[in-house]
């Protein structure tokens, strides 16, 4: 099974903060996704990646930014974070979108 | 009109019910539709996917896609506890590099 491994279950950053949410998935996918999840809202598309150190914005990019430097490995970043970046961030990788995403546990971060 | 709209719930049913899960979307070039499970504080898990209208069946879960009215449902027979979930749905188009669109996810309880 492929396996997507998000390095955090739990985190807390102060606003301002610099944070770095890791992701690396073990199947060799070339497609990998961030989303945040938060109640009334669903999952949001933050950034994706179709191949090494390619990037796209999704619907939400502001405040983030992402980095691919290897295939398996897809980071994304707070530049400078705050309270409402408060969230459930989850990675997901595919192989082929048309047949489904394999998703991490997901990392909840939150900003105090 | 949001893309994907699924009722939140919550919804709660007795041991051994069937449930039935619904969703509805807004573009007919949409051609693949995905199901999740997500249990809490858990990333998605990918359950089903269908290409097209017609049903297809894994165990307990049947999910059927009626292009015509635009409707995708899921079906579980003899729910159990552990069927206790968020269930999201989601679609994309033909080509492999659209990006999936999910919904917002319902809620259901299986009460023992």
């Amino acid at each position: 099974d492929v396996k997507v491994t998000q390095s955090s279950r739990y985190l807390v950053k102060r606003t301002g903060e610099k944070v770095f949410l890791e992701c690396v998935q073990d199947m060799d996918h070339e497609n990998m996704f961030w989303y945040r999840q938060d109640p009334g809202l669903g999952l949001r598309l933050i950034y994706f990646s179709y191949d090494v150190k390619m990037k796209e914005k999704g619907d939400i990019p502001e405040g983030y930014s992402v980095s691919r430097e290897k295939k398996e490995r897809f980071s994304l970043i707070l530049e400078s974070a705050s309270t409402n970046q408060t969230s459930m961030y989850l990675c997901a990788s595919s192989l082929d979108e048309r047949y489904g995403y394999t998703f991490g546990s997901g990392t909840r971060l939150t900003v105090v | 009109q949001k893309e994907v709209e699924q009722d939140p719930g919550p919804l709660s049913v007795p041991e051994g019910a069937i449930v039935s899960l619904n969703c509805t979307y807004s573009n007919s070039a949409f051609q693949y539709f995905m199901w999740y499970r997500q249990y809490s504080r858990k990333g998605p898990e990918l359950l089903m996917y269908t290409y097209s209208s017609g049903n297809k069946e894994d165990g307990r879960f049947t999910a059927q896609v009626d292009k015509s009215s635009k409707y995708i449902s899921l079906f579980i027979r003899d729910s159990q506890p552990s069927d206790s979930a968020t269930y999201l749905c989601a679609t994309n188009l033909k080509t492999s590099y659209d990006k999936v669109i999910f919904g917002p996810g319902t809620s259901l309880s299986v009460i023992p």
